[in-house]
């Protein structure tokens, strides 16, 4: 079975703090995806990437970073926590390089980080 | 653009089908469908492409009208585990990069 895993379930940060969400798959995924899931807006794409170094902004990447220095790991950095950054973060995986980035491959997710900040 | 999806709630009773529709206003290359059960991971159910090519659930069923940019998903003979969250992804191959965009949810609940 596909796994993807997330470093925290729930996470309370402060304002102004660095945050480091992490994301590892153990199935030698090409893409790995950064969602975040708020009531009534469904899933939303932060950024993705289709290899290791390469990534691609989604469609809400303002107050993001990302960091794939591996090909299983994708992390996703808040560089000055806001409140209206508390969420719940989805990570997700599929195969298939760039020419299969969303259109043949389902995507594995991982259990979530709610994510508070204060 | 997010696509559209009706109805956001639905309660039916076991054993009754239920249709969930997913619309977007751009031109769609496939349509993705999965569904997330209360506190776990969104799974998936089923890659609807353009030109009819399917990948899925075998207990799902799913239509994709391409020329009015729509999909639905038909749920029969609903049992209690259909119950959950359910989220289409459209991917649009306009110019630029190629996106996939969820829709905002549908909820199902099946009751006994």
């Amino acid at each position: 079975d596909v796994k993807v895993t997330q470093s925290s379930r729930y996470l309370v940060k402060r304002t102004g703090e660095k945050v480091f969400l992490e994301c590892v798959q153990d199935m030698d995924h090409e893409n790995m995806f950064w969602y975040r899931q708020d009531p009534g807006l469904g899933l939303r794409l932060i950024y993705f990437s289709y290899d290791v170094k390469m990534k691609e902004k989604g469609d809400i990447p303002e107050g993001y970073s990302v960091s794939r220095e591996k090909k299983e790991r994708f992390s996703l950095i808040l560089e000055s926590a806001s409140t209206n950054q508390t969420s719940m973060y989805l990570c997700a995986s599929s195969s298939g390089g760039l020419a299969g980035v969303f259109s043949y491959n389902e995507q594995f997710f991982g259990p979530g980080t709610r994510l508070t900040v204060l | 653009q997010q696509p559209v999806q009706s109805p956001q709630a639905v309660i039916l009773r076991e054993g009754e089908d239920a249709v969930i529709n997913c619309s977007s206003s751009k031109a769609l290359y496939s349509v993705h469908w999965y569904r997330q059960k209360h506190g776990e991971a969104p799974v998936f159910l089923m890659i609807l492409l353009k030109g009819g090519e399917q990948k899925g659930h075998e207990k799902i069923s799913a239509s994709f009208n391409e020329k009015k940019q729509q999909s639905s998903l038909y749920l029969t003979a609903s049992q209690l585990s259909y119950s959950g969250t359910y989220f289409c992804g459209t991917e649009s191959r306009l110019q630029g990069a190629q996106k996939l965009v969820f829709g905002q949810g549908t909820r199902l609940t099946i009751n006994p």
